[in-house]
């Protein structure tokens, strides 16, 4: 089946940092979403985003789709943004999305 | 505010104990997923169903668990019997599919429940 690498696993920055998180996978695909699961486990669909750029506040996303990769940039970050995020993808007629391992956001007042 | 609704929300059995956990997808989504989330694993898909039918069942133990959809604002999972190894938090999630036309169908975008934590001890 698909592959779907995230990286880095663990990031820790100060409030007020930029960050970019990045999303790997080993087929075409045609879905891609980016979700945060917060402290409380709450899993929170961010971008619906198979390609292209997007952007929501300060959270923005880019899938470069012949290249398998997705990144998702948090500027000014706050502490609420604290938690683990997940890129999800599915490949053509899979039909079915495949989660990477997460990314672990620590944002430290 | 249209949200996938799970219960119950957290569940504590002895193991050999039939444990059954319900979903409500949003109105008007016609698919749903069964995830389950543990540490050493992640997040796995167990089942999942289109229109009411079961498309792919192949993430579950067949042995224990089952999953049905007796309507479209019902699915549930059941486990029979419990051991501790299910222990886990088990989401469930809706979406619409797209299809139609030039575009590939996809399952568009997902909403989760809040999960529901299972110990089995």
């Amino acid at each position: 089946g698909i592959q779907v690498e995230q990286s880095p696993p663990d990031l820790i920055l100060q409030e007020g940092a930029n960050s970019t998180l990045r999303c790997n996978f080993s087929d075409s695909v045609n879905n891609l979403q980016w979700f945060h699961q917060n402290p409380w486990g709450q899993l929170i669909n961010l971008f619906y985003i198979p390609s292209g750029t997007k952007q929501n506040g300060r959270l923005s996303a880019t899938t470069v789709a012949t290249e398998r990769y997705s990144l998702l940039y948090i500027s000014s970050s706050q502490t609420t943004d604290s938690g683990v995020y997940f890129c999800a993808v599915e490949n053509f007629g899979n039909e079915k999305l495949t989660f990477g391992t997460g990314t672990r956001l620590t944002i430290i007042p | 505010d249209a949200r996938v609704t799970q219960t119950p929300r957290h569940k504590v059995t002895e193991m050999g104990q039939e444990v059954t956990m319900r979903c409500q997808p949003i109105l008007g989504h016609n698919t749903v997923f069964w995830y389950r989330q543990t540490m050493m694993q992640g997040l796995e898909l167990l089942a999942y169903f289109r229109n009411r039918a079961p498309l792919d069942d192949s993430g579950m133990p067949k042995d224990r668990f089952s999953a049905e959809m007796p309507d479209a604002t019902l699915a549930t999972l059941k486990i029979q019997p419990s051991e501790p190894r299910d222990s886990a938090v088990y989401f469930c999630a809706s979406g619409l599919v797209r299809s139609g036309g030039y575009l590939p169908r996809d399952t568009g975008e997902l909403f989760f429940g809040e999960g529901s934590r299972l110990t089995v001890l």
